[in-house]
C-alpha cells in the first residue's frame, strides 16, 4: 500500500524553468512533510520541509506548497538550473510513529 | 561535524551468503533508521534504532536484522542473501524520537548479488 503517492516519475524541464512535482497522502495523522535530493552516488539531502499549520514555505528556489483539504503538497523548482537535475524525494511523518513514508521519487533533468 | 558514514561502499556477494553493512551516526545522534533502495521503488523502512534497542521495522524478513552498539554506531545483518536484496543500502541518524528532527542520511552500500 502506498501512502504517499508522488508524480510525474521523471520530469524534464528546459534552464530558467519552473519544475513542479506533487505528492498526495491518505493518512491524516501525518505532520511533517519533508523533501529530499538525491544526486547519483549520494544518499538523500534534507532539502526545504514544511508543516500542516502553514500553506507555503519558501527558502531560495524552492517552495513547498501545501493544502490539507486535498491532502496535498508540491515542490516547486523556480528558475530551474542544470545543478538541480537530481531526483527528489517526498516524505510524510506521523508523529505518533516517527517513521517517514516515501514517495517514488522523480527524476528531474535540466537541460541548458 | 562528519556527516553519516557507512562502510563499505560497495559489497558484493553470492546467493545464501551473509551481509554486514556498518553505519557510524552523526556525532550526539542517537537514532539510526536503515533503508532499503531498490530501482523504481523508492526508499523502503528496515529498522529503526534509538539507545541501543530497536524501536521499529518495516515489512521484511526476519534474515534482515541489526544491533545499535553503546557508541551509537549500527550493523545491519542480511542472511541467507537472495538475488532481490540487490538494492542501495541507506543509513540515517537524528537526535532522537522526534519527527521534528530531519534525518541525514549516509551514501549508502552499494550491495550486489550474484
Amino acid at each position: 500500500q502506498q501512502q504517499v503517492k508522488q508524480s510525474p516519475q521523471s520530469l524534464i524541464v528546459q534552464k530558467g524553468g519552473i519544475s513542479i512535482i506533487n505528492c498526495a497522502y491518505e493518512n491524516t495523522a501525518f505532520d511533517y512533510f519533508p523533501w529530499y535530493q538525491q544526486f547519483p552516488g549520494k544518499g538523500p539531502a534534507l532539502l526545504i520541509a514544511i508543516r500542516p499549520d502553514v500553506s507555503e514555505k519558501k527558502e531560495g528556489r524552492f517552495t513547498i506548497s501545501f493544502n490539507k483539504s486535498a491532502k496535498q503538497f508540491s515542490l516547486h523548482i523556480m528558475d530551474s538550473q542544470p545543478g538541480d537535475s537530481a531526483t527528489y524525494f517526498c516524505a510524510a511523518f506521523s508523529g505518533g510513529s516517527y517513521i517517514p513514508t516515501f514517495g517514488r521519487g522523480t527524476s528531474l533533468i535540466v537541460h541548458p | 561535524e562528519a556527516g553519516v558514514t557507512q562502510s563499505p561502499t560497495h559489497l558484493i556477494k553470492t546467493r545464501g551468503q551473509q551481509a554486514t553493512l556498518r553505519c557510524s551516526p552523526i556525532s550526539g545522534h542517537t537514532s539510526v533508521y536503515w533503508y532499503q533502495q531498490a530501482l523504481g521503488l523508492g526508499l523502503q523502512f528496515l529498522l529503526w534504532y534509538d539507545e541501543g534497542e530497536e524501536r521499529n521495522r518495516g515489512n521484511f524478513p526476519p534474515r534482515f536484522s541489526g544491533r545499535q552498539f553503546p557508541n551509537y554506531s549500527s550493523e545491519l545483518n542480511v542472511n541467507a542473501l537472495e538475488l532481490e536484496d540487490s538494492a542501495l543500502y541507506l543509513c540515517a541518524s537524528s537526535w532522537g524520537r522526534d519527527s521534528n528532527q530531519p534525518q541525514h542520511f549516509g551514501d549508502g552500500t552499494r550491495l550486489s548479488i550474484l
